[in-house]
């Protein structure tokens, strides 16, 4: 299994720009979902998925769409990048067992700065 | 409102100690909480899942504790070595109706050799 990956790994975009980060899983997971990182911030959650064609906000979804049409895959878009947009963002997946027992699994992250 | 805090935000300590590291949690009403493990530019590595009906699991030199009432759980780890630096992260699960991990901002560990 490759696991969840995420691509690109470094993107450079300018203000207004959009653009597609993209997260795959072969693991057969159910809920995905997208986090950004930011310094002293820890991890916020952007939106998740909790099966193809659920999607959901999480605490920072302005600015980002997702949709969920196959298991696999769980792509993020930002409509019109901003500077407040540079962040490192990271992409995970579980397969929530009886009371959400899983662990979660986690990309190795997009660094996105927007100039 | 869901918030997990980490004490200390970064620790030095010799090699060959032990160690504690602490997650703090406003609502008790958790379906788990998980530890993580990162190292530099990189992404988030599992090391331990408690279960809210659980106290505490162990892995190889890692325990982790998790007492629900006082909103807090621990991350123990014995006889630390210089591979062990790095940024170790909690995360609350809520059961408050929507399927959310709530993260704490880490704790950045440098163990000395």
């Amino acid at each position: 299994n490759a696991g969840v990956t995420q691509t690109p790994k470094f993107q450079v975009l300018k203000t207004g720009q959009s653009m597609t980060l993209q997260c795959a899983q072969d693991m057969n997971h159910e809920y995905m979902s997208w986090y950004r990182q930011d310094p002293g911030m820890g991890l916020r959650l952007i939106h998740y998925s909790v099966g193809a064609g659920i999607t959901d906000q999480g605490e920072v979804p302005n600015g980002y769409n997702v949709s969920r049409s196959t298991t696999e895959d769980f792509p993020l878009r930002l409509l019109s990048a901003a500077p407040s947009q540079t962040s490192v963002y990271f992409c995970a997946s579980r397969a929530p067992g009886q009371g959400w027992s899983d662990t979660q699994y986690f990309g190795p992250g997009t660094r996105l700065t927007v100039l | 409102k869901q918030e997990v805090t980490q004490i200390p935000a970064a620790l030095s300590v010799p090699e060959g100690e032990n160690l504690v590291l602490n997650c703090s949690f406003t609502d008790s009403a958790i379906y788990n909480l998980q530890w993580f493990r990162q190292d530099p530019g990189k992404g988030l590595t599992s090391l331990l899942l408690i279960q809210s009906s659980q106290r505490e699991q162990t892995s190889g030199r890692l325990n982790a504790s998790l007492d629900k009432s006082s909103g807090r759980s621990t991350l123990y780890i014995a006889a630390s070595q210089p591979g062990d630096s790095a940024t170790y992260l909690c995360a609350a699960f809520s059961t408050s109706g929507t399927y959310k991990y709530i993260f704490g901002t880490g704790t950045r560990l440098k163990v000395l050799a």
